[in-house]
């Protein structure tokens, strides 16, 4: 059993696209992140949410939007996409916000063109 | 802010040799120290963690130790396999803090065989 899976794995658009990326989590975790990872492998932290409630919301373009519909997946959603965009986007859990163990999905490698 | 400085890689060495990997940590307080390792192809997993000073954190035969002294938390291997090759993540938590792991900039390791 995937304990945090994440559609697609592989993401390829043009700029100018809006597309989604979708994470669940089966662990029962209460809180749910979302990270960029560019190139050189630097991993920045996006947005948390926990039990459904935005907790970080770090600074990005407006242009991302998460969306908890429970506290076991959260979406990203992206519009208007720029080549920028492109990099693996990481999914994770953890038990409670203050928990730090974290639990990664695969990554959805998105490439805009 | 808090923050973790870990080596730059990449690292390549010969099976069986010994990995070092440094890390040193600048935080106010008291944080919690954290490894991650991302294989090929895959997401962070939690290698292993110290929540207070002299803690030693061991899986997998790595080691590190929180040392408050030197504000480090070195990653070490006595005798690596080609299994090992992977980007090694140095993470930092604030226990009081705003609920965010501070990720390095990872070491990617290469193990010849």
């Amino acid at each position: 059993d995937t304990a945090v899976s994440q559609t697609p794995k592989y993401l390829v658009t043009q700029m100018g696209n809006d597309k989604s990326i979708k994470c669940e989590q089966n662990l029962g975790h209460d809180t749910m992140y979302w990270y960029k990872q560019d190139s050189k492998k630097f991993l920045k932290i996006m947005f948390s949410y926990n039990n459904k409630e935005l907790i970080i919301n770090e600074t990005v373009p407006n242009r991302f939007s998460p969306k908890s519909p429970d506290k076991a997946h959260l979406n990203l959603h992206i519009n208007s996409l720029e080549l920028g965009d492109s990099a693996v986007y990481f999914c994770a859990s953890s038990l409670a916000v203050s928990s730090y163990e974290q639990y990664f999905g695969p990554g959805t490698r998105l490439t805009v063109t | 802010g808090d923050s973790v400085t870990q080596m730059e890689g990449p690292v390549t060495l010969s099976e069986e040799a010994f990995l070092t990997i440094n890390c040193t940590y600048t935080a106010t307080g008291y944080p919690s120290l954290f490894w991650y390792v991302q294989y090929p192809g895959e997401g962070l997993q939690l290698l292993l963690k110290a929540t207070k000073a002299d803690d030693k954190g061991s899986n997998k035969g790595f080691e590190a130790t929180y040392r408050k002294e030197t504000t480090s938390f070195h990653l070490e291997k006595g005798s690596v396999q080609v299994s090992d090759s992977a980007v090694y993540f140095c993470a930092l938590a604030t226990p009081t803090g705003d609920y965010k792991l501070s990720f390095g900039a990872g070491t990617t390791v290469t193990v010849r065989a």
